[in-house]
């Protein structure tokens, strides 16, 4: 079946211009999360839906970064003015839903501010 | 302190070796424990998840899991060159998931 799709694959934009990336979970999870992935590190956890519902929202770093999922099913992460230090790998994993059930990654959206 | 720590390496093993992952948390509330599989330039891959005290083994691959210490490990037996990877502890609290920063393991042949 399909996996937790992801687009654009790359984005690249300049200081100060807005973004949109999209993420279409798994057909029937509920959940669907955010990660930020720097370079060497883990993902970072940015913010946590179930259905409709944006459940945390705590990792977010600014007020620039706004998520929703209307329809709860594809997600939107919209960053705007972005910064250079906003550059990095944005990760989607989607899950089942019930608490403490695996997550699943799409292939993430690398995104570079010149 | 870091909420989830692992030894960034690298590990490296010769080919048929064992090679031991290991990693440690903070949180006491955790209640489950993934270990994920991460290509250079890919997505984490779930390869083993842990929920209980003890052992769980899936062909290759053998998560081990010790609440009072608050450690999780991953084996994994017969290395192959294709096991090089980044292999990143993930650690759950009613989905709040914490990742460590990864270990990279090279499997020489």
């Amino acid at each position: 079946g399909a996996g937790v799709s992801q687009s654009p694959r790359y984005k690249v934009a300049k200081r100060g211009q807005d973004v949109a990336l999209r993420c279409d979970p798994i057909s029937g999870h509920v959940s669907l999360f955010w990660y930020q992935q720097a370079l060497g590190q883990g993902p970072e956890f940015l913010t946590y839906f179930q259905n409709e519902a944006q459940l945390d929202k705590s990792g977010l770093p600014s007020d620039r970064f706004f998520a929703e999922r209307p329809e709860g099913s594809v997600s939107t992460l919209k960053i705007q003015r972005t910064q250079q230090e906003d550059s990095a790998v944005y990760l989607c994993a989607s899950s089942l839903g019930s608490f403490n059930q695996p997550q699943h990654f799409g292939d993430g959206t690398r995104l570079s501010i010149l | 302190q870091k909420e989830v720590e692992q030894n960034s390496g690298p590990l490296s093993v010769p080919e048929g070796a064992i090679a031991s992952l290991n990693c440690t948390y903070s949180d006491r509330g955790s209640q489950s424990f993934f270990w994920y599989r991460q290509y250079s330039g890919k997505s984490p891959e779930l390869i083993m998840f842990i929920y209980s005290n003890g052992d769980k083994e899936d062909g290759r691959f053998t998560a081990q899991l010790n609440k009072a210490s608050q450690y999780v490990s991953l084996l994994i037996r017969d290395s192959q060159p294709s096991d090089s990877a980044t292999y990143l502890c993930a650690v759950n609290n009613n989905n709040d998931m914490r990742f460590g920063a990864g270990t990279r393991l090279t499997v020489k042949p």
